[in-house]
C-alpha cells in the first residue's frame, strides 16, 4: 500500500541554522508530493507541491524541497530558520487513483 | 474571505451521545473532506465528498456518517460517541481531487469523549 514516512518525530534547531526535514514515500509511479505546515491551534497550510518537471521546487516562506526518485525521498529544506517556523510539518503523497496519505508529522522547535 | 469554517471548535461528550460537526466553505469547491488527527498518526481521512449529494468512505469511516446536502456544507455525525473518537477533527476542501490539488483546512474541532 502507498505510504509516506517521516522518520523524525521531533527536531530542534537554532534560529538562523539550516533545516532539513525528511520524507520518504512508497508509490509505484511518480507520486504527487506535498509539504504542509501546521501552526499551533491552526489547520494545515500548503508549503509546496511536486507533480513533475524540475525536481527542486520552491514554496512559500522560503522553503524548498527536492524530489529524489532514486532515494524515494522528498525532503524539505530551509537555509536559515526563523523562530516563527516552529510548527508541525506534514509530508503527503498522492497517486492517480485519487488516494492521498499524510505522514505522521515532524514537530520543529526553534531555539533562540 | 472566511475560507473553511468549522463549528463547534470544542466539544465534550459522554459515551453514547451523538453530535454533528459542521463544515462550511465559501470557495465554491467541489471536493470536501473530514480528517481526524491523532498524535503520532498524522491525518487520516474519515469520509469525503466529490460534489453536492455525494459521499464516500475514507481510511477510517467506522462510527461516522456524513452528508453533503449543499455544496458549501459538509456535516460529520457521530451517532454513538466512543472514547476512541476523542480526537481533533479537520475539515478541508479543494478545487480538484486531494491527490493533485491544494487542500484548504479549517482550524479544527477538538472532541473529547468521556
Amino acid at each position: 500500500a502507498q505510504s509516506v514516512t517521516q522518520p523524525d518525530i521531533h527536531i530542534t534547531v537554532s534560529e538562523g541554522a539550516s533545516l532539513e526535514l525528511r520524507c520518504n514515500y512508497s508509490y509505484g509511479a511518480t507520486p504527487y508530493l506535498f509539504w504542509y505546515v501546521q501552526s499551533p491551534g491552526q489547520g494545515l497550510q500548503l508549503l509546496l507541491k511536486y507533480f513533475s518537471g524540475d525536481t527542486l521546487v520552491q514554496g512559500i516562506k522560503g522553503f524548498e524541497a527536492e524530489f529524489k526518485r532514486s532515494q524515494s525521498s522528498f525532503n524539505l529544506r530551509k537555509p536559515s530558520v526563523h523562530w516563527s517556523d516552529a510548527a508541525e510539518y506534514f509530508c503527503a503523497g498522492g497517486d492517480n487513483n485519487n488516494d492521498m496519505r499524510f505522514g505522521a508529522g515532524t514537530r520543529l522547535t526553534v531555539k533562540p | 474571505n472566511a475560507g473553511v469554517t468549522q463549528t463547534p471548535k470544542f466539544r465534550v461528550l459522554k459515551t453514547g451521545q451523538s453530535m454533528t460537526l459542521l463544515c462550511a466553505q465559501d470557495m465554491n469547491h467541489e471536493y470536501m473532506y473530514w480528517y481526524r488527527q491523532d498524535p503520532g498518526m498524522g491525518l487520516r481521512l474519515i469520509h469525503y465528498s466529490v460534489g453536492e449529494g455525494t459521499t464516500a468512505k475514507g481510511e477510517v469511516p467506522d462510527g461516522y456518517n456524513v452528508s453533503r446536502l449543499k455544496k458549501q456544507n459538509f456535516l460529520l455525525g457521530l451517532e454513538s460517541a466512543a472514547p476512541s473518537q476523542t480526537s481533533v477533527y479537520f475539515c478541508a476542501s479543494s478545487y480538484t481531487g486531494r491527490n493533485t490539488g491544494e487542500l484548504f483546512f479549517g482550524e479544527g474541532s477538538r472532541l473529547t469523549v468521556l
